[in-house]
């Protein structure tokens, strides 16, 4: 069984469009986040949901939309898709806030042309 | 705001250990120190977590000096597959960013 899944693994798609990547755990785990990780390969967080709740956001531009219908569900609306936000998108989820081991998701590559 | 500091790349060979150091100086009394290696395609894998002095599972060593501003990841003999992206972060998990800003860590690359 896959921990952390992702769909799609790949999207290639053109600039203005709008796109959604989902997100599920089966860990039991009460706390999801979505990482960017461009092409220099830094691995930034995006925002985290506690519980379907939003607790971080990190200045992330308001064309993207975390949706969390349940605490195992973390799906990642795009609008209007930029050259920019061509990246790999990665899930991960972890009990609530804590120091614990973040269980990663295989990652979504986003190719806008 | 904790900010790690690795070096970008290392070269090692088959068979030997490999330490890779962190840097930590802001380092927070609740912060914990947490490796993850993260393989081409694929999403950051956690190997190591600590607070204080050494820690050790199977994969892995990690040392914490008595200041806490920096600490040592420990692969004992390693071998062509560990080659990976090393990662250290500090956080104390309480819910903000901190603690997971993953920097650009440090390329590994294990030869014959």
């Amino acid at each position: 069984d896959t921990a952390v899944s992702q769909t799609p693994k790949y999207l290639v798609t053109q600039m203005g469009n709008d796109k959604s990547i989902k997100c599920e755990q089966n860990l039991g785990h009460d706390t999801m986040y979505w990482y960017k990780q461009d092409s220099k390969k830094f691995l930034k967080i995006m925002f985290s949901y506690n519980n379907k709740e939003l607790i971080i956001n990190e200045t992330v531009p308001n064309r993207f939309s975390p949706k969390s219908p349940d605490k195992a569900h973390l799906n990642l609306h795009i609008n209007s898709l930029e050259l920019g936000d061509s990246a790999v998108y990665f899930c991960a989820s972890t009990w609530a806030l804590s120091t614990d081991t973040q269980y990663f998701g295989p990652g979504t590559r986003l190719t806008v042309l | 705001l904790a900010k790690t500091t690795q070096p970008i790349s290392m070269d090692s060979y088959e068979g030997q250990e490999v330490n890779i150091t962190c840097s930590h100086n802001n380092i927070a009394t609740n912060d914990y120190i947490t490796w993850y290696q993260q393989f081409p395609s694929q999403g950051p894998r956690f190997i190591i977590q600590g607070y204080k002095t050494k820690v050790t599972n199977e994969v892995a060593s990690l040392f914490i000096p008595a200041d806490r501003k920096s600490s040592t990841l420990s692969l004992p003999r390693v071998s062509l597959s560990d080659t990976a992206v090393y990662y250290c972060l500090v956080g104390d998990g309480g819910g903000g960013a901190d603690g997971l800003t993953f920097g650009k860590g440090t390329h590994l690359i294990i030869q014959p």
